[in-house]
């Protein structure tokens, strides 16, 4: 079957570092992709990735390993506004997004 | 711009009867999407569809229809609801089918 993994939550201090994981298997690859969910709201698009590497945007970087089947999702300088959830979504040979079940990010002043 | 707007944002409804979710699009995307949101779990394709006039069915389709007469609409039917249907409901849309997708704002749906 298709799986994506993420930790549930995630504490951390504003101003700090956090890396959130994700590990997936997949019937094919056609990419990954990161969405971030603040409570009540709508998901929104912050990453693809489709390549080995690091693709970097601001505060948010994504990383993505193929071989592992593994990508994370590294934020810096943490805000209060990054309190979130952050989905990670693997796109399959159907082109159908497989979505993890989140990752919600606490962060302390 | 509005971008995907949802109706109704909320619905409390009684088991047995039939509802409507609408979702309506400005972006002149292809692709549309419908998606349950329960807690715990990752989002679930309900339907989809590539371009008008075609849909497919996703993870969970069993008790939900969908229709695409045009690009930008793509109303979601729950025929007879159960309370195992009571879900946050997304409609999201992309310009094709390996790119970001944009979500409607979600409609909370309880069954009773």
């Amino acid at each position: 079957g298709q799986n994506i993994d993420q930790p549930t939550e995630m504490t951390a201090t504003e101003g700090a570092i956090v890396q959130i994981n994700c590990t997936y298997q997949t019937s094919g690859f056609n990419g990954l992709f990161w969405y971030q969910q603040h409570a009540g709201e709508a998901p929104t698009f912050l990453s693809y990735n489709v390549l080995d590497g690091l693709e970097e945007k601001g505060r948010f970087s994504s990383f993505l390993s193929r071989s592992k089947g593994y990508s994370y999702l590294l934020l810096k300088e943490l805000q209060m506004k990054d309190s979130a959830s952050y989905l990670c979504a693997v796109m399959d040979s159907n082109y159908q997004l497989i979505w993890g079940a989140g990752t919600k990010l606490i962060i302390k002043p | 711009i509005a971008g995907i707007t949802q109706a109704p944002t909320s619905q409390i409804l009684a088991a047995g009867r039939r509802m409507t979710l609408r979702c309506t699009q400005d972006m002149r995307h292809n692709a549309m999407y419908w998606y349950r949101q329960d807690l715990g779990l990752g989002l679930r394709l309900i339907h989809y569809s590539n371009t008008a006039g075609t849909t497919g069915k996703g993870e969970v389709p069993d008790g939900y229809s969908v229709s695409r007469a045009n690009t930008d609409d793509f109303p979601l039917t729950l025929a007879s609801a159960v309370p195992s249907q009571t879900s946050v409901y997304f409609c999201a849309s992309s310009d094709s089918m390996n790119t970001e997708a944009f979500f409607g704002q979600g409609t909370r749906l309880t069954v009773v």
